[in-house]
């Protein structure tokens, strides 16, 4: 059973804290994908990587930056969260099927 | 203009219905299509491809008109359970892969 695991499914931090958000896949994928999903906009692209050590700018990459040291695991920073940055983040993994994991609820306040 | 436009809804039908919805994309040079269904809270899943022949599983049909870049999801004899946000996902070509989501379209089946 194919599985992508996120750290935390909610996390309330303050304005201005550092926030790592962690994503980890079990199917060998070498492209995986962060998310943020906002009511009324949809899924937004933030980052995205291709192997170890690669990433890719998605559409909305500011205030964020990411880290992709093994192939498994890829993780979003949030260098100094801002209220702006409050929404749900979902990371996935694969090609055209996308393996999604099931969100972190992140609150700034 | 929005890459992938669809009906945010919500479709409120009930059970037995067949519901349709379409989706909009702006890239003429889109490869690949699919659908994908996301359950109140949950995350999204892949519901189906969508061919260029149009193509049936089970209840579902999904269609593409390429030259009207528009892509169509047809529910026939709704169910309870039908009830999601249904996510019309795009392809463009030379992009590295990036899949484009569309806001998606919330259904609703009542009993």
């Amino acid at each position: 059973d194919v599985k992508v695991t996120q750290s935390s499914r909610y996390l309330v931090k303050r304005t201005g804290e550092k926030v790592f958000l962690e994503c980890v896949q079990d199917m060998d994928h070498e492209n995986m994908f962060w998310y943020r999903q906002d009511p009324g906009l949809g899924l937004r692209l933030i980052y995205f990587s291709y192997d170890v050590k690669m990433k890719e700018k998605g559409d909305i990459p500011e205030g964020y930056s990411v880290s992709r040291e093994k192939k498994e695991r890829f993780s979003l920073i949030l260098e100094s969260a801002s209220t702006n940055q409050t929404s749900m983040y979902l990371c996935a993994s694969g090609t055209y099927e996308q393996y999604f994991g099931p969100g972190t609820r992140l609150t700034v306040t | 203009r929005k890459e992938v436009e669809q009906d945010p809804g919500p479709f409120n039908v009930p059970e037995g219905a067949t519901v349709a919805f379409n989706c909009t994309y702006s890239n003429s040079a889109s490869q690949s299509f699919f659908w994908y269904r996301q359950d109140c809270r949950k995350e999204p899943k892949l519901l189906m491809s969508v061919y260029s022949s149009g193509n049936e599983d089970g209840r579902f049909t999904a269609q593409l008109n390429r030259a009207s870049q528009y892509i169509s999801l047809l529910i026939r004899d709704s169910k309870l359970s039908d009830s999601a946000t249904y996510l019309c996902v795009v392809i463009p070509y030379n992009q590295g892969g990036k899949l484009i989501f569309g806001q998606g379209t919330e259904l609703s089946v009542k009993p």
